[in-house]
């Protein structure tokens, strides 16, 4: 059964700072890996999408890399801003399950 | 505008009985999902369907039942035997080739007194 972990639950940084959210996986066999923003009570938002065959993808102060092999994946925020405060999902889809799992989450807070 | 809707945005029912929870993709997409979303809590797969009169169980299904009678809908029944169903429910869909990305819907929030 595929698993996935996010590390931290929650960050507060102020605003400038260079951070980075951290996703694990226990099964490797995942077609890509998704990276969402949810704001309260809204739906997701999909930030990044990198495929099995892809290391990183980038989108304006965004990236975001995985290494299939070891089961992880980074989100990187460059100069981060207040307008960056919100819940941060990845998920992955799985070969073998059809189907998106999803991480529980890290609560982001950028103070100005 | 391609996209997926789900109504209402909120809704409030009596304990015991059911209540349907609607979800619309003009995106051409095969898949739809439903998911169940708690307090501080990831998504949690209700149901999926694959195509059209098909679907599946997902993580926990007990107490929700779906139909996929259209490619464009994937309509959500909670039924009165769901112990907790006040939560944030959130439709998606997804192209069965290619990408594999999948969109979301803006959610429903249920309320059950």
């Amino acid at each position: 059964k595929q698993e996935v972990t996010q590390i931290p639950a929650a960050l507060s940084v102020p605003e400038g700072e260079n951070l980075v959210l951290n996703c694990s996986f226990t099964d490797s066999a995942i077609y890509n890996l998704q990276w969402f923003r949810q704001d309260p009570g809204k739906g997701l938002t999909s930030l990044l999408l990198i495929q099995s065959s892809q290391r990183e993808q980038t989108s304006g102060r965004l990236n975001a890399s995985l290494d299939k092999s070891s089961g992880r994946s980074t989100l990187y925020i460059a100069a981060s801003q207040p307008g960056d405060s919100a819940t941060y999902l990845c998920a992955v889809f799985g070969t073998s399950y059809g189907k998106l799992t999803f991480g529980q989450g890290t609560i982001l807070t950028v103070h100005p | 505008d391609g996209g997926i809707t789900q109504s209402p945005k909120y809704l409030f029912r009596k304990e015991g009985q059911n209540v349907t929870l609607s979800c619309e993709q003009n995106l051409n997409h095969d898949a739809m999902y439903w998911y169940r979303q708690d307090p501080g809590q990831g998504l949690r797969l209700i149901y999926y369907s694959q195509i059209v009169n098909d679907f599946q169980k997902g993580d926990i299904a007990e107490g929700y039942s779906v139909s996929r009678e259209k490619k464009e809908s994937f309509p959500l029944t909670v039924t009165s035997a769901q112990k907790n169903p006040t939560a944030f429910y959130l439709c998606a869909s997804l192209p069965t080739a290619n990408s594999y990305e999948q969109y979301f819907g803006p959610g429903t929030r249920l309320t059950v007194t």
